[in-house]
């Protein structure tokens, strides 16, 4: 099994650009896609990016996915950062039946 | 749309059981994978149990093998979770979740599980 690890909390101002990191602890980032999930307090989880870099109808294109492989890592980043981005965002990804989620990263917009 | 509804959450003893249900509607809900995620209370996200899109297959977290059992009645459009041996770290919201490809792209919006004496 493969851990994915998320930074804890990450802030910024409104109007800028802040980048969430997904380092994948064994195997292959590029090996299988990665998702984005957004969650606001008391909702169930939304996808904000899939397939690494695809974004679902509805979200805006401030938010975008990218791998690098050299890191092992997954990124999702959302610029023009506005208050109603506030929220804990989720990557994911799985592997051989196992699917796992990251720990978390609540995004603080002030 | 598409639609999930769980239920059958609450209070429970430790070691006791419950059997969740995830209703299912707005798509063709034989031909999709499904999942079910738990989250405890101010904690992350946990994937816990994936079932095929016939039922012939299901996969499990370390953490719930053996205790809990997935199943799908497609006639009835519906997903089961059998909670069995419950522990105090099960306490959690469940969520049924459709997949497709490799993509959450669907929620239901979550039952409580309590366990508690």
């Amino acid at each position: 099994n493969f851990l994915l690890t998320q930074p804890h909390s990450v802030s910024e101002s409104p109007g800028k650009t802040v980048t969430i990191s997904c380092t994948r602890s064994s195997g292959s980032i590029a090996g299988n896609y990665v998702q984005w999930y957004q969650q606001r307090p008391g909702s169930a989880p939304t996808t904000v990016i899939y397939e690494d870099n695809q974004r679902p109808s509805g979200v805006p294109d401030r938010f975008s996915g990218s791998i690098d492989s050299s890191s092992n890592s997954a990124s999702l980043t959302i610029s023009g950062l506005k208050t109603e981005d506030e929220a804990d965002y989720y990557c994911q990804s799985y592997d051989n039946n196992k699917w796992v989620f990251g720990g978390g990263t609540k995004l603080t917009v002030l | 749309q598409v639609q999930l509804v769980e239920s059958g959450g609450g209070v429970v003893q430790p070691g006791r059981s419950l059997r969740l249900s995830c209703a299912a509607s707005g798509f063709t809900f034989s031909t999709h994978y499904m999942h079910w995620v738990r989250q405890a209370p101010g904690k992350g996200l946990e994937w816990v149990a994936t079932i095929w899109y016939d039922g012939s297959n299901q996969y499990y977290a370390d953490s719930v093998r053996g205790r809990f059992t997935v199943s799908r009645d497609n006639s009835k459009n519906t997903l089961y979770l059998q909670l069995n041996s419950l522990r105090a770290e099960d306490t959690a919201v469940y969520y049924c979740a459709r997949v497709t490809y490799s993509n959450y792209d669907y929620w239901g919006q979550g039952t409580l599980v309590t366990v508690s004496s």
